[in-house]
């Protein structure tokens, strides 16, 4: 079955910039109707929606982050990536990688990877 | 946009029933049926447990069902059993440019 992987450095300097590898096995990231996003979990908070791409290269992004972000995909390599400039301490949570799918009426999370803990300090 | 609002922690007995709030406003829970329930062991990939406000994806127990008043949408965990013991995460759609925005989350403890 499809499965995503998270992968990427657990430690960045305050200023640097966060990048993230989501790697889909299992299946094509183009077969079906999806979208492909970025979540984060920032201890003792709640999820937050940071953007998602379209196997077309459209993308959205959650107007909210102070920290510019990028999300970007290769299919050739079936792979998704996001990048996260200028990181604070604020940018310090678990990131995971989702798979967007149309369920019922509208699109929601089916697919998650395990996260990966991004640690932003000096 | 400010995120939705659960209950830090709910517990309850095995066999008991348990009910998450989740609380926005009418420009998400309340504005529109596009609700779902996120079940999340720690270490684990998250888990879509109810989506459109209270639809069961194929596989999850009829034990968890949904639903909605107003701007407040609830999860509801019946029979509770110890694997049910995670945190769960509300989401909606909202139409501020944010598109999703997800719950402050709820820690299950079964005692």
């Amino acid at each position: 079955q499809v499965q995503l992987q998270e992968s990427g450095p657990g430690l960045v300097k305050p200023s640097q910039t966060l990048s993230l590898t989501c790697t889909v096995s299992g299946g094509s990231i183009t077969s079906g109707s999806f979208y492909w996003s970025w979540l984060r979990l920032p201890a003792g908070k709640g999820l937050e929606w940071i953007g998602r791409i379209y196997t077309s290269g459209d993308t959205n992004y959650n107007p909210s982050l102070k920290s510019p972000v990028t999300i970007s995909i290769d299919t050739s390599k079936n792979e998704f990536y996001v990048n996260l400039r200028s990181v604070t301490a604020a940018d310090t949570a678990v990131y995971y990688c989702a798979r967007g799918a149309v369920a019922g009426t509208y699109w929601y999370f089916d697919l998650w990877g395990r996260g990966t803990l991004v640690t932003v300090s000096s | 946009q400010s995120a939705l609002t659960q209950p830090a922690s709910v517990s309850g007995s095995p066999g008991q029933s348990i009910t998450i709030s989740c609380t926005g406003t009418s420009s998400d829970v309340g504005g529109y049926n596009f609700v779902s329930w996120y079940q999340h062991h720690p270490g684990k990939a998250p888990k879509l447990m109810i989506y459109d406000v209270s639809h069961r994806p194929s596989g999850v127990s009829n034990r968890f069902s949904g639903s909605k008043s107003g701007n407040t949408a609830s999860l509801t965990i019946s029979g509770l059993q110890a694997e049910d013991e995670a945190d769960y995460h509300c989401a909606s759609y909202t139409s501020s440019r944010i598109l999703d925005v997800f719950g402050t989350g709820t820690k299950v403890t079964v005692l």
